[in-house]
């Protein structure tokens, strides 16, 4: 059971938009920033946005975060079969002095 | 650009030690806390361990407090991770992490 929830799965049509939800508490979103990473099929993570809502240089402005309360959310848009991939949203938390991970979603690209 | 290069893993039987090994650069690795992240087979991301700047302060999951050690070598731009007690439950891909970058990952398998 991981500490932040995402959901399992999400998809959507080529072209379109997604979110993915991760939701946690006061002692880890609602106390600092949340990192969103994408895991392409069979290679290491990569940080898609950083403090919320900072993109890495050479990640395209389709992708998006933003975070509210004890709640963030991954945003992407004009969806690609190359966007097929796990995306784990990451914080840390105070009361248990660890990195925490959600469980995890699988966008699919219908 | 950040690279970080992992290796050390392998098959070890339950009991064990293996110790990894991150070699980092592009960045200024004193000034950098470091992170050992896992992930076994079909799972999700797990932190490990993390590890200050100056190596001065540690943290570990439950899952592996007292069992690894996280240190660095910060003359050779080197983080470490000593793992010993090893369980089949270890078993993971172990990757280094800093501000966001990762490295490729080395497989430990822990089986008989």
């Amino acid at each position: 059971q991981s500490v932040l929830t995402q959901p399992p799965s999400v998809s959507a049509a080529p072209g379109q938009k997604v979110t993915v939800s991760c939701s946690g508490s006061s002692s880890n979103i609602g106390s600092n920033f949340v990192s969103w990473y994408q895991q392409l099929p069979g290679t290491a993570p990569k940080v898609l946005i950083y403090e919320n809502n900072k993109r890495p240089s050479g990640i395209p402005d389709r992708f998006s975060g933003s975070k509210s309360g004890t709640s963030a959310t991954l945003g992407i848009t004009g969806l690609q079969t190359g966007d097929e991939a796990d995306y784990y949203c990451g914080t840390w938390d105070n009361s248990l002095s660890a990195l925490v991970f959600g469980g995890g979603t699988k966008l699919t690209v219908l | 650009e950040v690279q970080l290069l992992e290796s050390g893993g392998g098959l070890v039987q339950p009991g064990g030690s293996l110790r990894l090994s991150c070699a980092a650069s592009g960045f200024t690795f004193s000034t950098y806390g470091m992170s050992w992240v896992r992930q076994a087979p079909g799972k999700g991301l797990e932190w490990v361990s993390a590890i200050s700047g100056s190596g001065d302060s540690t943290d570990y999951a439950d899952s592996v407090k007292g069992r690894f050690t996280i240190s660095r070598d910060n003359s050779k731009n080197t983080l470490f991770l000593q793992m010993n007690s090893l369980r089949p439950e270890d078993t993971a891909v172990y990757y280094c992490e800093v501000s966001g970058g990762w490295g490729q990952g080395t497989l430990v398998t822990v089986s008989s």
